[in-house]
């Protein structure tokens, strides 16, 4: 697509409840990023991917968290027992290539409430 | 480890007003400087960059960045603000060596502009 596309848009999850978010790159792009927005603060990195390979998770928080792209396109962020402090607006960002951040494009993100 | 400092979480302006939001970095080399907008239950949207060359940067919508390696500071200025400039801005810095692929971002600055 034009875009990348994050949905859900909004989920509310009770705590202790798994959630799966989802990331649609545009197509072609090799770069996969995540980032995590708290309420007032900025975007904070949490993964990398490179078409399937992880090369870099050292921003998730904890092992609740994990990522996937198994196929190099689509890529899911999974969120095991979620707690109140994962309540957050989660971005997706892809790029032709690593580093180029003229070609970042970032989705509209998943707001995660935890309840 | 780099890191951004916006001076102010919020701004406000009269439309037709000069805007200035400051921004100064910590990097140990030379940096990679952005300004990214992101209005309401949108995703980020890169306004200009600077990486070498001319240190006054020209972004999207009349934006414009000074790069100041005395002052380590990179602040964006718009001569004369509009209403539809309302959003909020972060200020970025891409990380260097093997994560050349991470940005860290401030914590943002919300830009009000009244009419």
């Amino acid at each position: 697509g034009a875009g990348v596309s994050q949905s859900p848009r909004y989920k509310v999850a009770k705590r202790g409840q798994d959630v799966a978010l989802r990331c649609d790159p545009i197509s072609g792009h090799v770069s996969l990023f995540w980032y995590q927005q708290a309420l007032g603060q900025g975007p904070e990195f949490l993964t990398y991917f490179q078409n399937e390979a992880q090369l870099d998770k050292s921003g998730l928080p904890s092992d609740r968290f994990f990522a996937e792209r198994p196929e190099g396109s689509v890529s899911t962020l999974k969120i095991q027992r979620t707690q109140q402090e994962d309540s957050a607006v989660y971005l997706c960002a892809s790029s032709l290539f690593r580093g180029d951040h003229y070609g970042y494009t970032f989705g509209s993100g998943t707001r995660l409430t935890v309840v | 480890a780099q890191s951004v400092t916006q001076l102010g979480s919020h701004v406000s302006v009269s439309e037709g007003a000069l805007v200035l939001l400051r921004c100064n970095y910590s990097s140990s080399v030379p940096p990679y400087l952005f300004w990214y907008v992101q209005y309401p239950n949108q995703g980020l949207q890169l306004l200009l960059k600077y990486t070498t060359g001319a240190t006054l940067v020209k972004g999207i919508n009349g934006f414009e960045a000074e790069f100041k390696k005395s002052e380590t500071s990179f602040h964006l200025t718009k001569p004369s603000a509009h209403m539809s400039d309302a959003a909020e801005y972060f200020c970025a810095v891409r990380d260097s060596g093997g994560s050349n692929y991470k940005l860290t971002f401030g914590k943002g600055t919300l830009l009000t502009v009244n009419p």
